[in-house]
């Protein structure tokens, strides 16, 4: 069974700009789940979608955004890029009714 | 809210070394517990878990007891091999339908021929 995918793996963009990273569940998990990973903060939740709809969310500002489609892949928008936002996004996803989140290997976001 | 505590690193052990590496949480409710392991440049891969007090994870030699005594899932290896240098993480869920992963702040270990 594939494991959960994330596109693209390295992304270099510059303040003011926005971004979408996008990430592929394994199949039959409907749930995605969204990290951020610096050296400052560690992992911080971002946001959880289950059947197209946000279940949960964390403590980041509107410019962070996300969506789910019906076949369960999805995406996150980062919009108004700032330095900070340099980091290592994670997706997660896991089966309904399961706690086992499995993670894909990242996509890197430096912000120049 | 919920927080885990993980121990300080970095940790540097010589090969065949026992291990273990602290953890402790505050939660309400009953969480379930985990080890997450990051190897250099890859994501999070689950280690090990535990849903309930007294279990026990286990996975590739490394284990973790649910203590809710001492609100603590303590990661254990009896012996260590280089190939476990990673960075480890202790996270929980809390049990009030929130699928919000908590984690520490991670533990660096290297292991030493």
């Amino acid at each position: 069974k594939a494991g959960v995918t994330q596109t693209p793996r390295y992304l270099i963009k510059t303040r003011g700009q926005q971004v979408t990273l996008s990430c592929s569940p394994i199949s039959g998990h409907r749930s995605v789940s969204w990290y951020q990973q610096t050296p400052g903060q560690g992992l911080q939740f971002l946001f959880e979608y289950f059947s197209e709809t946000q279940r949960n969310k964390g403590n980041f500002p509107g410019r962070f955004s996300g969506r789910q489609f019906s076949n369960s892949r999805s995406e996150m928008n980062v919009s108004t890029l700032e330095l900070g936002d340099s980091a290592l996004y994670l997706c997660a996803s896991s089966f309904s009714g399961d706690r086992d989140q499995y993670f894909g290997p990242g996509t890197r976001l430096l912000v120049l | 809210g919920n927080s885990v505590t993980q121990m300080e690193g970095p940790v540097t052990l010589s090969e065949e070394a026992f291990l273990t590496i602290n953890c402790t949480y505050t939660a309400t409710g009953y969480p379930s517990l985990f080890w997450y392991v990051q190897y250099p440049g890859e994501g999070l891969q689950l280690l090990l878990k535990a849903t309930k007090a007294d279990d026990k994870g286990s996975n590739k030699g490394f284990e973790a007891t649910y203590r809710k005594e001492t609100t603590s899932f303590h990661l254990e290896k009896g012996s260590v091999q280089v190939s476990d240098s990673a960075v480890y993480f202790c996270a929980l869920i809390s049990n009030f339908g929130n699928e919000k992963l908590t984690f520490g702040t991670g533990t660096r270990l290297t292991i030493i021929p």
